[in-house]
């Protein structure tokens, strides 16, 4: 069974903080790792994606994959109240056909 | 920005009756996907679509559930006798194509309540 885990939270930083998500997977084979921010009650927003090695960020955030050690994470810089919700890691792979799963997210709270 | 629309927003409906949820997908995109909530639960993939040919299906999407694009634009999921259990919201997905470098751009849902 594929497993994608994340640390369910609720992570609460104050306004101006950086907020670092993780998330680790079970299939090797994976080939790409998206993270969406969900609010309550909405559908997933995609924030970032990543498919190799390293770092890629895209303004206020920047997402980290080491497939060696099969762990992804997402840091927020500058988190604003707006930030608040729940961040979704979702991975992507092929066996025999693709498939994406979902962790359960992180709840993340940032106070003013 | 084009972006997935779906309708309706919220369907009620007894248990044993068919439903047919709507999606559509952004203009462009080539794979379609349905996806499924449960109220405080992951987000959990049901079926992948391309080229009017079910792409992957998960372990969820038995016999009760089917897919179609019926012309053009839509594509819609049916749920043929609905059980109580398949209460959830239910989200529609696009993407360019698939594998590494295409996302999925995800429609609002369709919350599904089932009596």
């Amino acid at each position: 069974q594929k497993e994608v885990e994340q640390n369910s939270g609720p992570l609460s930083v104050p306004e101006g903080a950086i907020a670092s998500l993780n998330c680790t997977y079970s299939d090797r084979g994976s080939q790409s790792f998206f993270w969406y921010r969900q609010y309550s009650g909405k559908s997933p927003e995609l924030i970032m994606s990543i498919y190799s090695n390293g770092d890629k960020e895209d303004g206020r955030f920047t997402a980290q994959l080491n497939k060696a050690s099969q762990y992804v994470s997402l840091l927020i810089r500058d988190s604003q109240p707006s930030d608040s919700a729940t961040y979704l890691c979702a991975v992507m792979g092929y066996t025999g056909g693709f498939k994406t799963i979902f962790g359960a997210g992180t709840r993340l709270f940032v106070k003013a | 920005e084009p972006e997935v629309t779906q309708t309706p927003s919220h369907q009620v409906t007894q248990m044993g009756q068919e439903v047919i949820l709507r999606c559509v997908p952004i203009s462009n995109h080539l794979y379609f996907y349905w996806y499924r909530q449960i109220l405080g639960q992951k987000v959990e993939f049901l079926v992948s679509f391309y080229n009017n040919e079910i792409s992957e299906k998960s372990e969820i999407f038995d016999d009760q559930f089917s897919v179609e694009r019926p012309d053009g634009s839509n594509f819609t999921l049916k749920i043929r006798s609905t059980k109580l259990e398949d209460s959830a919201m239910y989200f529609c997905a696009s993407s360019e194509f698939i594998g590494a470098g295409y996302e999925q751009y995800f429609g609002p849902g369709t919350r599904l309540t089932v009596t």
